[in-house]
């Protein structure tokens, strides 16, 4: 079975510290992808990143970053001088490789980020 | 280029009532999906359909009904409402195959609150 697990809740940051907001996740699967998306106060969700399992790679973009580790199975997101507007709530979530798989996502619980200005 | 559109936007239900939710996409996507969004349980999957004329169970399907008559449309059903069934509700549609490492598989409506009393 597929699993994705976020096990923080809620953090809460005051504005300029870095966070790291954690994904680990469970599949069977030896090919997959992995995603972040994000949902501000507004409730439509954004996509952040997409990674597939053969690419350990780790990937930065602006302020954020994303360390994916095969070895642990987990997939964390960190996002350096966090500013007010990265309040939101966060998802990771898995997908499988096949037809039909395409949308079908395994998503975390989430975890509400809140910065504090 | 609307993208997903969903319709409505909010809806009060009393238990026992019924009502449809339209999904509608014009992007030419073969699959499309209904999740459905509880707090501290992040997203999961409702219905989803890989094709016209098509549909599918997802993680928690009891309570729905599906329909996908025309490509572009994916209704979701209630025949009976719940208080169970509170919930935010997203649509989302899909590609058969992604390109790019940027994408997102999956295009999000911006949701549909349901409240059951």
């Amino acid at each position: 079975a597929q699993k994705v697990t976020q096990a923080q809740t809620e953090i809460s940051v005051v504005e300029k510290e870095d966070v790291t907001l954690d994904c680990v996740y469970e599949t069977r699967d030896t090919t997959y992808y992995l995603f972040w998306y994000k949902q501000p106060p507004s409730g439509e969700l954004v996509f952040l990143i997409r990674r597939n399992s053969f690419d350990e790679q780790n990937e930065i973009s602006g302020r954020y970053s994303w360390n994916f580790q095969k070895s642990t199975s987990s997939f964390n997101f960190t996002i350096t001088a966090s500013q007010v507007v990265d309040s939101a709530v966060y998802f990771c979530a898995l997908s499988g490789r096949g037809s039909g798989n395409t949308g079908k996502l395994i998503f975390g619980q989430g975890t509400t980020l809140q910065v504090k200005p | 280029n609307a993208g997903v559109t969903q319709t409505p936007k909010f809806r009060v239900l009393k238990t026992g009532q019924s009502m449809t939710l339209l999904c509608a996409q014009d992007m030419n996507h073969e699959y499309m999906y209904w999740y459905r969004q509880d707090p501290g349980m992040g997203l999961r999957l409702i219905h989803y359909s890989v094709g016209e004329g098509t549909t599918a169970k997802g993680e928690v399907p009891d309570g729905y009904n599906v329909s996908r008559l025309k490509k572009q449309n994916f209704l979701l059903g209630l025949e009976s409402a719940a208080p169970s069934q509170t919930s935010v509700y997203f649509c989302a549609s899909s590609p058969t195959y992604w390109t790019g490492k940027d994408n997102s598989p999956l295009h999000f409506g911006n949701g549909t609150r349901l409240t059951v009393t």
